[in-house]
């Protein structure tokens, strides 16, 4: 069965803090590997991975995927308050939908 | 607004109310979701419509049932509800359910269902 482990599940962080959070995995015939930010309710999409190796990059957010270890990192740079949220991970192999980790709960301290 | 509209935001129910839920996207995608997030649990899947037609059915009990009656519009009807089925809602869409483009899913903002 496809399973996606996030950790930690929660953490707190002051502003200004760098943070990496988790995402493995355990999929068959794996195909790419979505990260998702939820502050009230609907998720908005930050990055989709396909290649190990690769980082994608949006201001202060970066995340990296590693195929062979079945990992991914988000790392997030100089938070704000305004980083707090519930970070999702979801993993979607070919011919399926996408399963989704229980996620990390964010909270950013001024 | 993300493009996906869900109607109503809140809903309380009783147990013997019947009740819908609505979603609409303005994007063009052909397939459409629904998910339930309880607290403390992973999003699951519910349904998925590709091109109106059913793909998948999550093992869902009967008591709720979707109805897609074009690939904008995404229905969940609500009948006989257990206060377990208390939840948020999300609809979602995406260019194709086998390989949704470089965004993912596009997600609405869910109704909140409260069972009392």
């Amino acid at each position: 069965e496809d399973k996606v482990v996030q950790s930690p599940l929660s953490l707190v962080v002051h502003e200004g803090d760098t943070v990496t959070l988790n995402c493995s995995y355990e999929v068959t015939n794996f195909r790419s590997l979505l990260w998702y930010k939820q502050e009230k309710k609907a998720p908005t999409f930050l990055f989709m991975l396909t290649s190990s190796g690769i980082e994608k990059k949006s201001g202060r957010l970066s995340s990296i995927l590693d195929k062979k270890e079945l990992f991914s990192i988000l790392n997030i740079t100089a938070t704000q308050t305004g980083d707090s949220a519930v970070y999702l991970c979801a993993v979607g192999n070919y011919g399926q939908n996408f399963v989704f980790g229980p996620g990390t709960r964010l909270s950013v301290l001024p | 607004e993300t493009g996906v509209t869900q109607t109503p935001r809140h809903l309380v129910m009783g147990m013997t109310n019947k009740k819908s839920l609505k979603c609409e996207q303005h994007l063009g995608h052909n397939a459409m979701y629904w998910y339930k997030q309880s607290a403390k649990k992973p999003l699951e899947l519910m349904f998925v419509y590709n091109f109106k037609e059913q793909t998948e059915n999550n093992s869902v009990p009967s008591r709720f049932s979707p109805e897609c009656p074009n690939s904008s519009h995404l229905f969940l009807h609500l009948h006989t509800l257990q206060p377990e089925d208390s939840a948020l809602y999300l609809c979602a869409s995406s260019q194709d359910w086998t390989a949704p483009d470089g965004r993912g899913y596009t997600f609405g903002s869910g109704t909140r269902l409260t069972v009392v």
